[in-house]
């Protein structure tokens, strides 16, 4: 069946250097991939998304690289601060009305900013 | 706009019993989803409703159902429950459910079945 899996579980880094957190999906149909934060006791929160027929996007310090071919998607936070402390998850959506509102989420992965 | 609301934030049910959880989606959306995150098993997709009617489902056992209104409004609801039911339940609602639509979550309802 459909499978994202999401390395690293944890990262750590100090404030002002950067994160990359690392996507593959199972589905070659997949088309849609969002990034979602979720603090501690909070909602997950969209902070960007990127579609098949896109290589890359940016957004601020936040950007998202897409590999079709390899079936892999990234994200990459620059000058991180504590504010970006949070759990991040990874998630394909895939085309089809058997896939309807259906996202299929990576593992997620805690990352904590050091002051 | 308003965001995506639940009720009850929380619970607390004794294994057999069944719960019933509510969700408003954001105005205008038709989709909702429904997802339950745990620690060990992450998010996973129970099933997604749009015109009140299911358009698809995830590897749940029949135990999960929902249903949705004429206004977007679902619920869902989980008979004979389990230990193993101890979970954040949490609904995103969308326009329309498809790739590219952005899925709004809400805050969740978190249960514990004792």
């Amino acid at each position: 069946g459909e499978n994202v899996e999401q390395h690293p579980s944890t990262l750590s880094v100090q404030e002002g250097d950067s994160a990359v957190i690392k996507c593959t999906y199972s589905d070659s149909a997949s088309n849609y991939f969002p990034w979602y934060k979720q603090e501690l006791g909070k909602r997950p929160q969209l902070i960007i998304d990127i579609r098949s027929n896109v290589g890359e996007k940016k957004d601020q310090r936040i950007a998202v690289t897409l590999n079709k071919t390899a079936k892999h998607f990234s994200l990459h936070i620059t000058e991180t601060q504590p504010e970006d402390s949070a759990v991040y998850f990874c998630a394909a959506q895939s085309g089809g009305s058997s896939n309807t509102g259906k996202l299929i989420f990576g593992q997620g992965t805690t990352l904590q900013v050091k002051p | 706009k308003a965001g995506v609301t639940q009720t009850p934030r929380y619970l607390i049910k004794t294994r057999g019993q069944q719960v019933t959880l509510s969700c408003s989606p954001i105005s205008g959306h038709r989709s909702v989803s429904w997802y339950q995150q745990t620690p060990g098993q992450g998010l996973q997709f129970l099933f997604e409703y749009f015109s009140e009617t299911q358009r698809n489902k995830g590897n749940f056992p029949g135990r999960f159902s929902g249903r949705q209104f004429s206004n977007s409004r679902s619920e869902m609801n989980v008979s004979t429950l389990e230990l193993g039911d101890s979970a954040l339940y949490l609904c995103a609602s969308s326009f329309a459910g498809g790739p590219g639509d952005t899925q709004y979550f809400g805050p969740g309802t978190r249960l514990t079945v004792l």
